[in-house]
Order: C-alpha cells, then structure tokens, then sequence
C-alpha cells in the first residue's frame, strides 16, 4: 500500500537557521519515485525534486538538500541558512509504477522562518 | 509562473447556483489533474484526463463535473454544491500520465472556493 508520513505538522525557525523536513514512505513497488513540492501562502505547489527509486545518491540544489535512504524508507530535505522566503507548507508525494505513476501525498510540513 | 493557470482565483457560491472553475495550461502537456485541498486533510486527487479522454474518478459525487474539451483546458462544472465542498481546488498537468520521467506534475496556483 502507497502511504507517505510527515510527521511534522509545523515547524518554525529563525533565519539562517538550518531546517530538515522528515518524510517517510511506504510501498512494496521496487520502482517507484518521490517528490517534494512547496506551497508558498500564494497557493500553487511548486515541484522541488524528483528521485527515483534506483538512485540513492543525495542530491544538493543551492540551499536545499535530499537526503534518500532506502533502508529507513525516508526522502528527508534539509534547507540550510533558512530565509524568511521559504516559509511555505512543503509536501512530499510518492508514486508508483505499479499504480500508474498516482501521486500519492503527505499531509504536509508547515515552515515557517522568522526574521 | 508555472505555465498552468486557474481562473478565478477566488469564488464565493451558494448552495444553488452553478459555476465552472478554469485551468488552462501552455506547457504542451497530455494530461490533466483536478485535485481538491481541504483543512487539515492530504490533497486528494478528484478527476485524470489523459489526451481528453477521463481516465479516473475518486468517487467524487456528481455534483462535480469536469470536462476536458482539449489538451490545453480542463473545467470543473460546479451545481448544488455543500459547505462542505469549500477548499482550494487545484488544477495540475504532466508531459504524460503514467511514462516515468514523463509525468512530473505542474500545479496552477488554484481556485478558493467557499459555499455559502
């Protein structure tokens, strides 16, 4: 069964702070892929990041990071020196092969960076 | 500006009336996605269309009706709606539905719809 776990409901921080967003999965597919989107207060979910399940390599873009760990089942993201402009809820999504590619989604992390 | 936009951004209907809700998307894509994003609840995926033609439907009831007259446009078709239907309806599109790679979806910035 395709689940996602976020068990972060909000998270606030003060800016520079670093910041990871926890993000557990469950499936029994061998091939699958998981994403995380943002969702700043303006509404639209902005696709972040895409891996697939053959590729644990951690992946770095400006400030934020993705941690993959198949053995602990997690697809963690970590921004570093947190600004005011992430403050958004950030959700993480899995899909499956064997459902069709459905984007199954976390109920979610809350953020939000102080100045 | 992600190349999907949802018109209107804000709607406020009762119970009676009927309204439609906009997505258009210039991104060349084949597929597209009607999800709805209540409180406290995980987004939930209402309605698929690949190349025009409804591939899914999540049981959602009937008051809701989407249509999808080309690739580019797809509407939700709103009547006798509940106060309980009030959320965020968000409209998304992928390169394709179910080829991996392909499918990354684009979300539009969404419609606010509240039921009087």
């Amino acid at each position: 069964a395709q689940k996602v776990t976020q068990a972060q409901t909000e998270i606030s921080v003060v800016e520079k702070e670093d910041v990871t967003l926890d993000c557990v999965y469950e499936t029994r597919d061998t091939t699958y892929y998981l994403f995380w989107y943002k969702q700043p207060p303006s509404g639209e979910l902005v696709f972040l990041i895409r891996r697939n399940s053959f590729d644990e390599q951690n992946e770095i873009s400006g400030r934020y990071s993705w941690n993959f760990q198949k053995s602990t089942s997690s697809f963690n993201f970590t921004i570093t020196a947190s600004q005011v402009v992430d403050s958004a809820v950030y959700f993480c999504a899995l899909s499956e092969a064997s459902h069709g590619n459905k984007l199954v989604f976390g109920a979610g992390t809350i953020l939000r960076v102080k100045s | 500006e992600t190349g999907v936009t949802q018109t209107p951004r804000h709607l406020v209907m009762g119970m009676t009336n009927k309204k439609s809700l906009k997505c258009e998307q210039h991104l060349g894509h084949n597929a597209m996605y009607w999800y709805k994003q209540s409180a406290k609840k995980p987004l939930e995926l209402m309605f698929v269309y690949s190349l025009e033609e409804r591939v899914e439907n999540n049981s959602v009831p009937s008051r809701f009706s989407p249509e999808c007259p080309n690739s580019s446009h797809l509407f939700l078709h709103l009547h006798t709606l509940q106060p309980e239907d009030s959320a965020l309806y968000l409209c998304a599109s992928s390169q394709e539905r179910t080829v991996p790679g392909k499918n990354i979806q684009y979300f539009g910035a969404g419609t606010r719809l509240s039921v009087l």
